[in-house]
Formats: C-alpha cells, sequence, structure tokens
C-alpha cells in the first residue's frame, strides 16, 4: 500500500522568499514521487518526477524537490517565489509500472505569494 | 500535440437524472484513468484501464456509477442516476507506460 502525507492544508510566503512545501511517502515497493501544481479551473500540471534516478529532481518553473529514502520525503523547493506560484500543489507516489501504475495524491497544499 | 480532452467543460443537471462524461486520450497513451475531486475527499482515483480493459474500479462509488471504453481514443464515465453528493470535479488523465500521468482541463458537475 502506498500514501502520501503532506503537512497543512496552506503555506503563504512573500514574493521573493523561499517556497518550502513538505511531503512524506509511505511505499512497500520501490516508490516513483511526483509533484503536479493545479491552478484555479484548470487540470494537473506535472511539475517533476522522480523514477529512481538523481536524487535531486529539476522540475518546471524554478521548482526541484530531493528524494530522502532515509526520510521518506520528497519536499519541494523554490528558492525565490513569483506571484503566480500562486496555486494549489499535490504530492504524488505509484510503483513503477504495471499493476502498481495507480497514483496516490496527497490531500493538496495551497500556496499563498504576498506582494 | 493535443493533451487530453473533456467534455463537457460544465455540467449541471437535475437529480435522477444521467450523467455522462467523455474522455479523450493522448494519442498513443495505453493508460486512462478517472478521478473525482472535492474539498471534502481530495482526489480519488476512480478506475483506470490498460490498453482499454478495466484494470482496477475498486475507487468506484456505487453501482451508479460505470465507466467504458470502446476504443484507444474514448472513454465514458457514466452516472445513473445521479444525486447532489455526485457534484465534483471529475478528470480523466492518461499515460503511456503507466508511468506520468497528464490531466483534462475536468469537468465541474452540479447536480441540483
Amino acid at each position: 500500500a502506498q500514501s502520501v502525507t503532506q503537512l497543512g492544508s496552506h503555506v503563504s510566503v512573500s514574493e521573493g522568499a523561499l517556497v518550502l512545501l513538505r511531503c512524506n511517502y509511505s511505499s512497500s515497493v520501490p516508490p516513483y514521487l511526483f509533484w503536479y501544481v493545479q491552478y484555479p479551473n484548470q487540470g494537473l500540471q506535472l511539475l517533476l518526477k522522480y523514477t529512481s534516478a538523481a536524487t535531486l529532481v529539476k522540475g518546471i518553473n524554478g521548482f526541484e524537490a530531493e528524494f530522502k529514502k532515509s526520510e521518506t520525503s520528497f519536499h519541494l523547493t523554490k528558492p525565490s517565489a513569483h506571484m503566480s506560484d500562486a496555486a494549489e500543489y499535490f504530492c504524488a507516489v505509484s510503483g513503477p509500472t504495471g499493476a502498481n501504475s495507480k497514483l496516490t495524491f496527497g490531500k493538496g497544499i495551497t500556496l499563498s505569494v504576498r506582494p | 500535440d493535443a493533451g487530453v480532452i473533456q467534455s463537457p467543460r460544465h455540467e449541471v443537471t437535475e437529480m435522477g437524472q444521467e450523467v455522462t462524461l467523455r474522455c479523450k486520450p493522448i494519442s498513443g497513451h495505453d493508460y486512462l484513468f478517472w478521478y473525482r475531486q472535492t474539498m471534502m475527499r481530495g482526489l480519488e482515483l476512480l478506475i483506470y484501464f490498460n490498453n482499454n480493459v478495466p484494470i482496477d474500479d475498486s475507487g468506484m462509488p456505487e453501482d451508479r456509477f460505470s465507466a467504458k471504453m470502446p476504443n484507444a481514443s474514448f472513454s465514458t464515465l457514466k452516472i445513473q442516476p445521479s444525486e447532489p453528493r455526485d457534484s465534483a470535479v471529475y478528470f480523466c488523465a492518461s499515460s503511456l507506460g503507466g508511468t506520468t500521468q497528464h490531466f483534462g482541463d475536468g469537468t465541474r458537475l452540479s447536480i441540483l
């Protein structure tokens, strides 16, 4: 069984400040991990993914995440927040392929960016 | 390239009516997923297909819900009869090889 925990439901940062969104996972198989972003009235868009290659993963829009097996974490960061980053962010876990292809999502975190 | 296309984008109907949601996956993708998103329950996987065959429908809430994939380029999710608690945003996603899922823009369903 797989699960994802995203602590807190809302994070607020100032424009230009560091963004840190936390994600912890549980998986009985080597996990694939994903961060998706959802803007209002849109579907989910892939930010980045970890598929057992490099542990530091770079994504779109300046975001990156680091896979830490010892901490079962996959936190999302961005050095400097921009107003356009305001959205909802979802962490998700799956097994590699086949029967483990289901994505299990966290509850999501809403990111607000203050001017 | 065209992404996942869902129709309609919005649907408002009365309780008891049949509702049909449609999805066209990305050409060449072999997995198709249906999700429901609500404030209370977040994103829930309802069912997924591999090569047009349903693999896991354990997330389908009740017998009122059914999903089909008659060919590689089309899937439907039906609710009959619909109830107010079915109001949600329904997403379709597709993937190649079951890894990265690409989402449509969703159908916002309101049951009055």
